[in-house]
C-alpha cells in the first residue's frame, strides 16, 4: 500500500528555533508539493519539485523558509527561524508525471509555535 | 486568480438521507476538478477526480458533476452513513497548481 510518510507528525517548538520537517514522496513519483493548512487561510500551495529540481516557491517566506530534496525519496521543508504565525499543518503531496494528474497527500506535520 | 466556494460550510443530516455538496470556481479553465475527504487531524484523501473533457465520475456511492463553462460542480453522496462525517474539499487545478475550497463539514447522525 504505497503512500506519502511525514515526519514528525506533531512538533511543538519555541519561537526562534528551527523546525525541519521530513517528506517520503510514494516510491516512482516525480513531482513533490508542500501545502499549509490554516484555519484562516486554508490550504496553499508552498513549493512545487519536479525531478527534484524546484519549480515553483513562490508561496513560501523567503526569508525563511526554505524546501529541498537531496534525493528522489526525501523532501525537507525548513523554517529558521519560526515565528508563531507559522502554526499550522504542513502537507505534502506527491504525484507522478508533470503534477497536472492526481496528487496524493501525506498525514501532514502539526507544527505549534509558541 | 482562480476563487473555490463551497456551499454549505457545514451540513447535519440523519443517517440515510442524500447528500449534496455544491463547490464553484471563477476562472473554467481547468485541467480537472477533484473532490477531497479529510477526516479530523488526518490528510486528504482523493474521492473522485473529473477531468476537464468529463461531465462526471462516481465511484459507489459517490458521484460527482462537472459544469465546466458555469463553474461547478456537485458532489452526491447516496444513504449517508455516520462513516461519512468528515470534512469535504473541492480542488480545481491548472498546470500543476491546486486550488482549493474552504470545505463542508459534514456530520451524519445515527
Amino acid at each position: 500500500d504505497a503512500r506519502v510518510t511525514q515526519t514528525p507528525r506533531h512538533k511543538v517548538t519555541e519561537m526562534g528555533q528551527e523546525v525541519t520537517m521530513r517528506c517520503q514522496p510514494i516510491l516512482g513519483h516525480n513531482t513533490v508539493f508542500w501545502y499549509r493548512q490554516t484555519m484562516m487561510q486554508g490550504l496553499e500551495l508552498l513549493a512545487y519539485f519536479r525531478n527534484r529540481a524546484p519549480l515553483d516557491d513562490s508561496g513560501m517566506p523567503k526569508d525563511r523558509f526554505s524546501a529541498e530534496m537531496p534525493d528522489a525519496t526525501l523532501a525537507t521543508l525548513k523554517i529558521q527561524p519560526s515565528e508563531p504565525r507559522d502554526s499550522a499543518v504542513y502537507f505534502c503531496a506527491s504525484g507522478p508525471g508533470q503534477g497536472t494528474v492526481e496528487q496524493y497527500f501525506g498525514p501532514g506535520t502539526r507544527l505549534t509555535v509558541t | 486568480k482562480q476563487e473555490v466556494t463551497q456551499i454549505p460550510a457545514a451540513l447535519s443530516v440523519p443517517e440515510g438521507e442524500n447528500l449534496v455538496l455544491n463547490c464553484s470556481f471563477t476562472d473554467s479553465a481547468i485541467y480537472n476538478l477533484q473532490w477531497f475527504r479529510q477526516d479530523p487531524g488526518k490528510g486528504l484523501t482523493s474521492l473522485l477526480l473529473i477531468q476537464s473533457s468529463q461531465r462526471e465520475q462516481t465511484s459507489g456511492r459517490l458521484n460527482a458533476s462537472l459544469d465546466k463553462s458555469s463553474g461547478r460542480s456537485t458532489l452526491y453522496i447516496a444513504a449517508s452513513q455516520p462513516g461519512d462525517s468528515a470534512t469535504y474539499l473541492c480542488a480545481v487545478q491548472f498546470d500543476y497548481k491546486l486550488s482549493f475550497g474552504a470545505g463542508t463539514t459534514v456530520t451524519v447522525r445515527a
